[in-house]
C-alpha cells in the first residue's frame, strides 16, 4: 500500500533552517511527483511547490522562493523540503503528498504531517 | 498573485444539499480540486479535475465549475461531512482558497 512517512516534529529558532523528509514507499517513486503543503495553527492550507521524483524539476510558491528547497533522492525514495531563514510564522504543520493528477497538486496520499515549531 | 475565494461557511441541515463555491480569474482554463479536513487529520482529496470522485470517495460528493466559478455539491449531506473545504487550482503556480466551514445540524 501507498505510504508516505514524514520526519519528527521540530523545534527552531528564528533564523535557522529545517529540512522535513518524507519517505515513499508501496509505488514506484519516479513516476509521480510530490507536493508540499503546510498549515499554520488556526489557518488554512498553504501550498508551498512540487517537485518531479523523475527529473527534480520545481515549481515553488513565490511567497516561498529564494528561501525554500524542494529535492529529492530516489536510491531512497525520499523528498526533502528544506525552508530557511525561519521566522514565527513559519510555525505550522508540513505535510507532502503524492501529485497524482498534474496541475502541482495534491492528490490521494499525504504524509502525517510534521509540526515545526518556530520560537526563540 | 493568483487567488481562489470561497465562502467563510455554509451551514445545512442532515439530509440537505451543500454547495461550497470557489471563484478564479483562471478557472475557465485549469482544474478545479477539492479537498476535506476533519479537524487534527491530513486533508483528503474529494473532488479532483473539476469532478471527477477518487476510488473510496461517497457518491453523493460531486463537482462542477462554469466560468469563474467551480461548485462542490455535497448531495444529502451527513453529520459525518462537517468538515472544512478547500479548493485548489493553479495559475503558474498552486494555490488553495481560504476555506469554508461547512456545518451539518
Amino acid at each position: 500500500q501507498v505510504q508516505l512517512v514524514q520526519s519528527g516534529a521540530e523545534v527552531k529558532k528564528p533564523g535557522a533552517s529545517v529540512k522535513v523528509s518524507c519517505k515513499a514507499s508501496g509505488y514506484t517513486f519516479t513516476s509521480y511527483g510530490i507536493s508540499w503543503v503546510r498549515q499554520a495553527p488556526g489557518q488554512g492550507l498553504e501550498w508551498m511547490g512540487w517537485i518531479s521524483a523523475y527529473n527534480g524539476n520545481t515549481n515553488y510558491a513565490q511567497k516561498l522562493q529564494g528561501r525554500v528547497t524542494m529535492t529529492t533522492d530516489t536510491s531512497t525514495s525520499t523528498a526533502y523540503m528544506e525552508l530557511r531563514s525561519l521566522r514565527s510564522d513559519d510555525t505550522a504543520v508540513y505535510y507532502c503528498a503524492r501529485g497524482d493528477y498534474g496541475d502541482y497538486g495534491p492528490g490521494d496520499y499525504w504524509g502525517q504531517g510534521t509540526l515545526v515549531t518556530v520560537s526563540s | 498573485s493568483y487567488e481562489l475565494t470561497q465562502p467563510p461557511s455554509v451551514s445545512v441541515s442532515p439530509g440537505q444539499t451543500a454547495r461550497i463555491t470557489c471563484s478564479g480569474d483562471a478557472l475557465p482554463k485549469k482544474y478545479a480540486y477539492w479537498y476535506q479536513q476533519k479537524s487534527g487529520q491530513a486533508p483528503v482529496l474529494v473532488i479532483y479535475e473539476d469532478s471527477k470522485r477518487p476510488s473510496g470517495i461517497p457518491e453523493r460528493f460531486s463537482g462542477s465549475s462554469s466560468g469563474t466559478m467551480a461548485t462542490l455539491t455535497i448531495s444529502g449531506a451527513q453529520v459525518e461531512d462537517e468538515a472544512d473545504y478547500y479548493c485548489y487550482s493553479t495559475d503558474s503556480s498552486g494555490v488553495f482558497g481560504g476555506g469554508t466551514k461547512l456545518t451539518v445540524l
